[in-house]
């Protein structure tokens, strides 16, 4: 049961669009479609943004949006505001373990 | 509004076992809906789960703790535990419960979390 693999570090301009990607194999994220992200600001625990590949919770802005090919998954942030700027986090169901990338911290030129 | 807090010491000696546990408040640990988890972040880096509990007691563990973790539930006092035995500083880390829902294994509530450092 290894981490899924995220970029360590990802950046954008306020308007703009990001997307962060989350690899992992046909044990985890290709073999289920029960991805989530997380968004975690410092000294803060984290907070669900998107669930199963692409739903999103009530309350979380329809800027971000989640989908999955094959072993890897994605998530978009479109109109980056300057609040964005946080670590994010994917997570997998890995039958029966669960499975965490390794984070990606997102800043907010 | 469901909320969970953690509580327990914040330090502990190596070789030691770490306890800590949950209060759940606005929603029940016996729930056929939701697993009750732990989750821990050591000083700048990135999560890693623990465990995860059923209201029945059955449980799953991350396979590279496994030999070392005991995660237990208190209907009567809707409480779940973590213990982990035998720490080194490597096990320092700020230590989260949270709630995870059964059909999606998304986890919607967390604790605030706790640092717990392992030091003498």
């Amino acid at each position: 049961q290894s981490a899924l693999t995220q970029p360590a570090s990802v950046s954008g301009s306020p308007g703009q669009s990001i997307t962060i990607s989350c690899t992992g194999t046909s044990s985890d994220v290709g073999s289920y479609n029960l991805v989530s992200w997380y968004q975690q600001h410092p000294g803060k625990a984290p907070k669900l943004m998107i669930y199963e590949v692409s739903k999103r919770p009530s309350g979380v802005s329809n800027r971000f949006s989640g989908s999955k090919s094959g072993n890897t998954a994605s998530l978009t942030i479109s109109g980056l505001q300057a609040e964005d700027e946080a670590d994010y986090y994917c997570c997998s169901y890995a039958g029966p373990y669960v499975v965490f990338g390794g984070g990606t911290k997102l800043t907010v030129l | 509004q469901v909320q969970l807090q953690e509580s327990g010491p914040g330090l502990v000696k190596p070789s030691e076992t770490l306890s800590l546990t949950c209060t759940v408040s606005g929603g029940s640990v016996s729930s056929g809906s939701y697993y009750w988890s732990w989750i821990r972040q050591p000083p700048g880096k990135g999560l890693e789960w623990i465990g995860y509990i059923y209201y029945s007691g059955s449980t799953n563990y991350n396979p590279s703790l496994k030999s070392r973790v005991t995660i237990s539930v208190d209907t009567s006092k809707n409480q779940f535990s973590l213990k982990l035995s035998s720490v080194t500083a490597a096990d320092t880390a700020v230590y989260y419960c949270a709630r995870v829902s059964y059909s999606g294994y998304n986890i919607d509530y967390w604790g605030q979390g706790t640092l717990v450092t392992v030091s003498s």
